[in-house]
């Protein structure tokens, strides 16, 4: 079974458009994040949700919007995409208290915007 | 602020030859250090930690890191690199005052030389 599932896997879309994408964790953590990942791998925290509350939202455009509808899930809306879009985006978890401090990465979502 | 850097965009190495990826940390405390590793067209996986205790930690796949607090480092090492080594590799420290965040490096690209 995997940990953290992603889906789409790769999305090709064009400007303008909005789309979403899903992730799943089966770990029973406690939190889940958003990360972009450009083309240089530079890895940015997007949003951090605990328990279905929102607890990290960085310098994010608004037509970024993440939903949790319970801890298991985190979903990522795009509004209106540009073309600096375009990235891989990942998903990931984490157990605020011990024993496992490490976070578990779903497997990305390419997204190119043209 | 907590920080992670590392220095080196790329490292390369001669298979057999011992491998090391450096990292340097920046936090208020004691640190909660990671190491993951990443292979083309994948997410980030977990490669080992350190929390507290033995400053010498394993991880997978025969990697292992040395925890430094008067240098404030976290190098990762391998005492004979395998071609199949070669991938993009992130330190990350997770901030103690917002345990549910996590920073990381800039990642270097391990190159394994046949």
């Amino acid at each position: 079974d995997t940990a953290v599932s992603q889906t789409p896997k790769y999305l090709v879309t064009q400007m303008g458009n909005d789309k979403s994408i899903k992730c799943e964790q089966n770990l029973g953590h406690d939190t889940m994040y958003w990360y972009k990942q450009d083309s240089k791998k530079f890895l940015k925290i997007m949003f951090s949700y605990n328990n279905k509350e929102l607890i990290i939202n960085e310098t994010v455009p608004n037509r970024f919007s993440p939903k949790s509808p319970d801890k298991a899930h985190l979903n990522l809306h795009i509004n209106s995409l540009e073309l600096g879009d375009s990235a891989v985006y990942f998903c990931a978890s984490s157990q605020t208290v011990s024993p496992s401090y490490e976070q578990y990465f779903g497997p990305g979502t390419r997204l190119t915007v043209t | 602020a907590q920080s992670v850097a590392q220095p080196e965009d790329q490292v390369n190495v001669a298979e057999g030859n011992p491998l090391t990826v450096k990292c340097t940390y920046s936090v208020s405390g004691n640190p909660y250090l990671f190491w993951y590793v990443q292979y083309p067209n994948r997410g980030l996986q977990f490669l080992l930690k350190y929390i507290t205790g033995d400053n010498l930690v394993k991880g997978s796949y025969g990697f292992e890191a040395e925890f430094n607090k008067s240098q404030t480092s976290f190098h990762l090492k391998k005492p004979s690199a395998i071609v199949s080594d070669s991938a993009l590799y992130f330190c990350a420290v997770r901030d103690i005052r917002n345990f549910n965040k996590f920073y990381f490096g800039s990642g270097t690209k391990l190159n394994v030389k046949p």
